[in-house]
Order: structure tokens, then C-alpha cells, then sequence
């Protein structure tokens, strides 16, 4: 069975630096982008960028390019989020997710608050 | 970037009807496309790819068309268990992008 499982919510302060997990299981896991989409409460659906394990080919998207950065253990089958100094408009939802047909498999979010 | 327009931004239906919605892509995208739905506290789900193709465990009331620029997702009979918001996704080239969503509420 294919699984996504992201690591727990975090609260931080503006500021202070994070990086979030999404461990792989039940497939080939150099063998699959995986991808993040950023939701903010309320809003729509954010496509941030995406990672090739098996030789960390990476993309952003513009809007996220340099404010993030994506990387990947393939050794523990983990694809990894993260920020160097957190704002506050960061605090959202963060969803990593398989890239087969479209994003086929998704994890179950991990929530970042961001607050003083 | 690829921009999607998707609408109608919200729609109230009634269990029953017939639904559709719709994505625009603001250049040619094949039939690069996926279709989301997403309840509250949940993650998304894939109900199409590939346009058309109806992923595995989805009821066949969903259906995807389309080609090129313009898409549709319709839901041929509405189920309670399909209010939720949909989404669409182009992944024919970097940055994938997503519609602003479609929130379906019951009528």
C-alpha cells in the first residue's frame, strides 16, 4: 500500500527555521516525483514544487523559488520542506504528495503556525 | 506560468443533479490535467488524470473531458458525500498550477 506520512505540526516563531518530512512507503521511491502544495486557512490549493529522488532533480515555482527549499533522503525514503526564517504569512497547511498520474497519493498535512 | 481559470467559483446543487465544472488554461496543455476533490480538514483526492481517465476507486459518476484548453469535470448525479470543493491541476509543464477552486454546496 502506497503511504505518504508527514511529520507533526509545528509552532514557530517568526524568525526560526523548520523542516518537514514526508516519509514514502509501499512503492519505489526514487522512482516517483514527490511535491508540496502549500494551503493558507481558508484558501485554495498552492503548487510549491516538486523533487526527483533518485538524482534530486528539483523545480519551484516562482513564487516559492529562494523562500524554500526542497530536498530528499532517498536512503530513508524521506522528501523534506523547509524554511530558514519563518514569517508569520507562512503558517498554513503543507501537503506533500506522489507524482504518478498527476498527484496520485497525498499525505495527511502537516499544519505550521507561525506567531509571535 | 500556466494560468488555470476555473468557475464557477461556487455552486449550490441539489442531490440529484447534474454538475459540471469548468478549467481553462491560459495556453495548451494536451490533456495534462488532473481533478481534485477536497472536505474540510482533509487532504485532496484524485477523482481524474489525464483529463479523462477516472482514477481507480472513484465512483463512475465523475467524468473528465477536455483537451488543449478548456476541461470539465461533471458529476452526473450528486451524492451528499460530493459537497466538497474541487480543484483542478495542469501538470504539462513546470510550474504546475491549480484552478482557484470550485466550492459545491447543497441547495
Amino acid at each position: 500500500e502506497v503511504q505518504l506520512v508527514q511529520s507533526g505540526a509545528e509552532v514557530k516563531k517568526p524568525g526560526e527555521s523548520l523542516k518537514i518530512s514526508c516519509k514514502g512507503s509501499g512503492y519505489s521511491f526514487t522512482s516517483y516525483w514527490i511535491g508540496w502544495v502549500r494551503q493558507m486557512p481558508g484558501k485554495g490549493l498552492e503548487w510549491m514544487g516538486i523533487i526527483y529522488p533518485g538524482d534530486s532533480d528539483t523545480r519551484y515555482s516562482p513564487s516559492f523559488q529562494g523562500q524554500v527549499t526542497i530536498s530528499a533522503d532517498k536512503s530513508i525514503s524521506t522528501a523534506y520542506l523547509q524554511w530558514s526564517s519563518l514569517k508569520a504569512s507562512d503558517t498554513a497547511m503543507y501537503y506533500c504528495a506522489r507524482h504518478g498520474d498527476n498527484f496520485d497519493y497525498w499525505g495527511q498535512g502537516t499544519l505550521v503556525t507561525v506567531s509571535s | 506560468a500556466i494560468q488555470m481559470t476555473q468557475s464557477p467559483s461556487s455552486l449550490s446543487a441539489s442531490v440529484g443533479d447534474r454538475v459540471t465544472i469548468t478549467c481553462r488554461a491560459s495556453q495548451g496543455i494536451r490533456n495534462d490535467l488532473g481533478w481534485y476533490q477536497q472536505k474540510p480538514g482533509k487532504a485532496p483526492k484524485l477523482l481524474i488524470y489525464a483529463a479523462s481517465s477516472l482514477q481507480s476507486g472513484v465512483p463512475s459518476r465523475f467524468s473528465g473531458s477536455g483537451s488543449g484548453t478548456d476541461f470539465t469535470l461533471t458529476i452526473s448525479s450528486l451524492q451528499p458525500e460530493d459537497f466538497a470543493t474541487y480543484y483542478c491541476l495542469q501538470d504539462y509543464n513546470y510550474p504546475h498550477t491549480f484552478g482557484q477552486g470550485t466550492k459545491l454546496e447543497i441547495k
